[in-house]
């Protein structure tokens, strides 16, 4: 069966400091990896999207690496600002055929930041 | 703007009356599909439409019913809600599912049935 799971499950961290979460999956066979944040009660927004080939992406302040051999991914937020408080969500996209869609969803990391 | 607009934002109804969440996108997306979110358990997918006429269920599909008339609207349909229903429900457009185009999200519908 497909899953992601995402670590931790909540982060506190104080304003002005660097984070990391973690992303692995399990799905089959992979086409791409998406990472979104998700302000509460808003619909989640795209931070970044990888396909297999691609190891890093940024998006201002956000990086996201992938190791399709680990099936893991990771986003590292730099310099991290009270706006970055949010979930945030790991979605993993299997060949169509692969799922009821393709979509696999983590269940989030909620990250909170601290002045 | 492009968008996904879903309507109403906030909604309480009691046990058993009909309802439909509306879904709307500007885009020319193939793919649409809706998702509820309830603590702890992160975004489950509700049903999904490949393209105009051509719907599926996902993960929780029981108590729903969609239509795919036309290619902008998905709308969402509790024939007769109950409690175990009220979540948030997200809509989402792409222009396909599974590559790499980025997802949509409408902004939310908070449902409550009591």
């Amino acid at each position: 069966k497909n899953q992601v799971e995402q670590s931790p499950q909540s982060l506190i961290i104080l304003e002005g400091k660097n984070c990391t979460l973690q992303c692995n999956y399990t799905v089959s066979p992979f086409s791409n990896l998406r990472w979104y944040k998700q302000d509460t009660g808003r619909g989640p927004v795209s931070l970044t999207i990888m396909t297999f080939s691609e190891n890093t992406k940024s998006n201002g302040r956000y990086t996201a690496t992938l190791d399709a051999d680990t099936k893991q991914s990771s986003l590292h937020i730099t310099a991290s600002q009270l706006s970055d408080s949010a979930s945030y969500i790991c979605v993993v996209s299997a060949l169509r055929g692969g799922g009821a869609d393709g979509l696999t969803f983590g269940k989030g990391t909620h990250l909170i930041i601290q002045p | 703007e492009a968008q996904v607009t879903q309507n109403p934002r906030y909604l309480i109804t009691v046990t058993g009356k009909k309802l439909t969440v509306t879904c709307s996108q500007n885009m020319n997306h193939e793919y649409m599909s809706w998702y509820r979110q309830d603590p702890g358990l992160g975004l489950r997918q509700i049903y999904y439409s490949m393209n105009v006429e051509v719907t599926d269920k996902g993960d929780v599909p029981e108590g729903y019913k969609v239509s795919r008339k036309e290619k902008r609207n998905f709308p969402l349909i509790l024939e007769s809600p109950s409690p175990n229903q009220t979540s948030l429900y997200f809509c989402a457009s792409s222009l396909s599912s599974a590559g790499v185009a980025g997802y949509t999200f409408g902004s939310g519908t908070r449902l409550t049935v009591v």
